[in-house]
């Protein structure tokens, strides 16, 4: 039974530019959240995904945004990237209203 | 505004020694928390969580936390620490009905062999 999974394991982008980060939740799960983990910092919640619909939002700005498909996969989008973007991008999958979530390796994004 | 801190960033202990790891939230209304940690190399992982009822709640490999909500408290405690317990923990919490997880820090946690 494979975990949660996200793709690519690293990214370079420059700044401005634009990414994609993509989330698969673990089998039989069909709620995403999104975190950004800054280095020496603790996961800050950017959003969370449910039935195809942003569910709850932190406070990140409108360049984060963000897309659940039927099959219940996610996708993150960062634009106009910004130095301060370079972090670890972690995508969490859960049940429901079930509040235990389990996160998978996460995206290591630099921007530069 | 809602926050969770933990005590100590870096903490050193030799094999055998007794483990405590603070935890202290600022929260309004009900609270679910939760320990997890990141072995070197790993991912995330649920160590242990508390929803509702006993307040001393048991996890993985021998750790435990207590809830003391006068306190705004959930330490996470190991009797005797393992060279293999090496890694970093984080404490978090969420509300009923607030999905967001709102986490400390973290606690690079050190056993010498």
């Amino acid at each position: 039974d494979a975990g949660v999974t996200q793709s690519p394991t690293h990214l370079i982008k420059t700044r401005g530019q634009q990414v994609t980060l993509r989330c698969s939740p673990k089998s039989g799960h069909d709620t995403v959240s999104w975190y950004q983990q800054a280095l020496g910092q603790g996961p800050q919640f950017i959003f969370q995904y449910y039935e195809e619909e942003e569910r709850q939002r932190g406070n990140f700005p409108d360049r984060f945004s963000g897309h659940q498909f039927p099959n219940y996969s996610s996708e993150l989008n960062v634009n106009a990237l910004l130095l301060g973007d370079s972090a670890l991008y972690l995508c969490a999958s859960s049940t429901g209203t079930a509040n235990e979530q389990f996160f998978g390796p996460g995206t290591r994004l630099t921007v530069l | 505004a809602q926050s969770v801190s933990q005590h100590n960033h870096h903490v050193i202990l030799s094999e055998a020694a007794s483990l405590e790891l603070g935890c202290n939230y600022s929260y309004g209304g009900t609270v679910n928390l939760f320990w997890y940690v990141q072995y070197p190399g790993q991912h995330l992982q649920l160590l242990l969580k508390y929803f509702s009822g006993d307040p001393l709640v048991k996890g993985i490999k021998g750790f435990e936390a207590e809830f003391i909500k006068s306190k705004f408290s959930f330490n996470l405690r190991k009797p005797s620490v393992q060279w293999s317990d090496t890694a970093e923990y984080f404490c978090a919490v969420n509300g009923d009905s607030n999905y967001q997880l709102i986490w400390g820090a973290g606690t690079k946690l050190i056993i010498k062999p």
